[in-house]
């Protein structure tokens, strides 16, 4: 089963402030993903990414970025974070070839509040 | 539009009863892949079944199996004999066939909670 880790595991921040989320996978997955998960809206694809380097645009990409700097890391960045992005933040991972193809494997979830 | 519906935001059973979760989809392609995830109460998200599109069996994994009705594009869970700790938020996914990047479109979630 793979493992995802992801730290912070909890971030309070102000207003126009930076903030980078780490996530890291350590079964050689290719393809990796943020999410944010807020009430009533179950889990949205922020970026998601398929090795170093890629980056994809997912359905709510505005007020982020992310970068994929190596096929265990990935990095989502709030450049200016604003009250809107107070969510709760998961990364996720996935093969592309066997038995377990599709199936993403979430990491433990980093809570960001935007004061 | 939405391509994963569940509607059940929430359900309250009896310990040892069985209960199902509804859960609707909508894609143009004809192959694809239906998912169950469980979130914990501590936030913890976790796979538990999938149904791949092409298969007629309805999948089964410990006291979860699914009811996937192909013409009504329904992907219902059965959880059989519930325990108090399969209180959680349930959330059903679906990757279309044709979708680079094995993204996943998740409905809202169905929060169960399991009395005793």
């Amino acid at each position: 089963e793979a493992a995802v880790t992801q730290s912070p595991r909890n971030k309070v921040t102000v207003t126009g402030g930076n903030v980078t989320l780490s996530c890291r996978q350590t079964n050689s997955h290719n393809y990796m993903y943020w999410y944010r998960q807020d009430t009533g809206h179950g889990l949205r694809l922020i970026h998601y990414s398929y090795g170093a380097g890629n980056l994809q645009i997912g359905d709510v990409p505005d007020g982020y970025k992310a970068t994929r700097t190596t096929q265990e890391d990935f990095f989502l960045l709030l450049e200016l974070a604003s009250p809107s992005q107070t969510s709760l933040y998961f990364c996720a991972s996935s093969e592309d070839w066997g038995d377990n193809q599709d199936t993403q494997y979430f990491g433990p979830g980093t809570r960001l509040l935007v004061l | 539009a939405q391509k994963v519906t569940q509607t059940q935001t929430s359900i309250s059973v009896v310990e040892k009863t069985t209960v199902t979760m509804d859960c609707v989809y909508e894609t143009r392609d004809s192959s694809y892949f239906l998912f169950w995830y469980k979130q914990t109460a501590s936030g913890e998200i976790v796979f538990l079944i999938r149904q791949d599109s092409y298969k007629k069996e309805n999948a089964t994994v410990g006291h979860y199996s699914l009811n996937f009705q192909k013409p009504k594009s329904s992907i219902g869970l059965i959880i059989t004999a519930t325990q108090i700790e399969d209180s959680a938020v349930y959330f059903c996914a679906m990757r279309e066939g044709m979708s680079n990047y094995n993204v996943l479109y998740f409905g809202s979630g169905t929060k169960l909670t399991v009395e005793p």
